[in-house]
């Protein structure tokens, strides 16, 4: 069980919007830590996408984008493609009694219909 | 650019030490802190724990009992030991910069290695 909750998969056909989102609580996002996404191809390793809650790299087209708000966050994509079939993890930082780590959504699969 | 690649046994004994080892390439690996995430077939993302190059560590709380690692910067490259390895274990590793950026002061994994494929079997 992830610590950031993402739906198992989205869907959306060419040119569409879609939207990812993930849950966190208040030991995570809700203690305004950032949240970073990262989309993985099949069978490569995954790549980072949005930084800092919304910022972009050099090279991830603008289509990409993110945002956050209290407990969760989200990751939207407009103007859909083929190529951007892949699985997409939202990441952060959990600090508990339990001890402090860098955690993971469980993922969330885009099929582009 | 900097790039990550990850090298080592891809398979283990149940209960023996999983061994790997991240070579750097393409840029300097002082002043950074060094992360390594492990994925199970068909699974999320797993934090193991990273290092710095002083050789400060912080590991997962619930590996932390199983996971060493080291750092050579002679050689530009960090390791990671795992030890009494499990069958759930198997998984593909990966080494990736996880720091704050010195300039945007921002955090994010990147680079990330192209993964390892570590299988625990008999």
């Amino acid at each position: 069980q992830s610590v950031l909750t993402q739906p198992p998969s989205v869907s959306g056909a060419p040119g569409q919007r879609v939207t990812i989102s993930c849950t966190g609580s208040s030991s995570n996002i809700g203690a305004g830590y950032d949240v970073h996404w990262y989309q993985q191809l099949p069978g490569t390793a995954p790549k980072l996408l949005i930084y800092g809650n919304s910022n972009r790299p050099s090279g991830v087209p603008d289509r990409f984008s993110g945002s956050k708000s209290g407990t969760s966050a989200s990751l939207a994509i407009t103007g859909l493609q083929a190529e951007d079939e892949a699985d997409y993890y939202c990441q952060s930082y959990d600090s508990s009694l339990s001890g402090s780590l860098w955690v993971f959504g469980g993922g969330t699969k885009l099929t582009v219909l | 650019q900097v790039q990550l690649q990850e090298s080592g046994p891809g398979l283990v004994k149940p209960s023996e030490t999983l061994s790997l080892t991240c070579t750097v390439s393409g840029g300097s690996i002082s002043s950074y802190y060094w992360s390594w995430i492990r994925q199970p077939a068909g699974k999320g993302l797993e934090w193991i724990g990273r290092i710095y190059t002083s050789g400060s560590t912080n590991y997962n709380p619930s590996l932390k009992s199983r996971v060493t690692m080291s750092v050579d910067t002679s050689k530009n490259q960090f390791s990671l030991k795992l030890s009494s390895v499990t069958a759930a274990d198997t998984a593909v590793y990966y080494c990736a910069r996880g720091d704050f950026d010195p300039i945007d002061g921002l955090f994010r994994f990147d680079p990330w290695g192209q993964g390892t494929l570590v299988t625990v079997s008999s």
